[in-house]
């Protein structure tokens, strides 16, 4: 299996344009979480789908982030409009009913300026 | 709610030294235990874990025990290598949720 597949893998993008995020999660796996880390925060849980349905979304910081997941193998995260404290590297995970092993993605770097 | 605690970084060591990376944890009920590993460059990868109190996990020569009485679940290596440099996170499970609780990650260096 080709594991979990995030893209871009880097984006750059002014303040007020839109990002999308792209995660493709492993074949099988019913849950797909989605993570920012930052040097100051650490690793936070933006929110997270079972069966392509929404669970939790109490970590999605405001109203400008939003996350989709219109079928098993597909899953986007869009940020609208992007603002340069949106900085941070956003890690798609995926993991079958232990949700304790996850499979994690490479990641996307996201630099707003 | 559920928390873990790691100790702050960063950690460099001389390569064949011993490696402790501590951890504590605050949760309700009964917490399955993981230790996950975090390459340059790379996403998380679960390193080990325990599922309950006693048990000791290990992998890759590194070890951790769960110790209810404490709290804790200390990471530990008894030699390590250069190429076991990265960031260690220490994480939660309360079982029954789908969310695991990470802590902040301690990143370690060996320098040869």
């Amino acid at each position: 299996d080709a594991g979990v597949i995030q893209s871009p893998r880097h984006e750059v993008t002014e303040m007020g344009q839109e990002v999308t995020l792209r995660c493709k999660p492993i074949s099988g796996h019913d849950y797909l979480f989605w993570y920012r880390q930052t040097m100051m925060r650490g690793l936070e849980l933006l929110i997270y789908f079972n069966n392509n349905v929404p669970i939790d979304d109490s970590g999605m910081p405001e109203d400008r982030f939003s996350a989709k997941m219109p079928n098993a193998s597909f899953s986007t995260l869009k940020i609208q409009p992007s603002e340069p404290r949106d900085s941070a590297v956003y890690f798609c995970a995926s993991s079958g009913p232990r949700a304790y092993e996850q499979y994690f993605g490479p990641g996307t770097r996201l630099t707003v300026t | 709610g559920n928390s873990v605690t790691q100790m702050e970084g960063p950690v460099t060591l001389s390569e064949e030294a011993f490696l402790t990376i501590n951890c504590t944890y605050t949760a309700t009920g009964y917490p399955s235990l993981f230790w996950y590993v975090q390459y340059p460059g790379e996403g998380l990868q679960l390193l080990l874990k325990a599922t309950k109190a006693d048990d000791k996990g290990s992998n890759k020569g590194f070890e951790a025990t769960y110790r209810k009485e404490t709290t804790s679940f200390h990471l530990e290596k008894g030699s390590v290598q250069v190429s076991d440099s990265a960031v260690y996170f220490c994480a939660l499970d309360s079982g029954g949720y789908q969310k695991v609780t990470f802590g902040i990650g301690t990143k370690l260096q060996v320098i040869p």
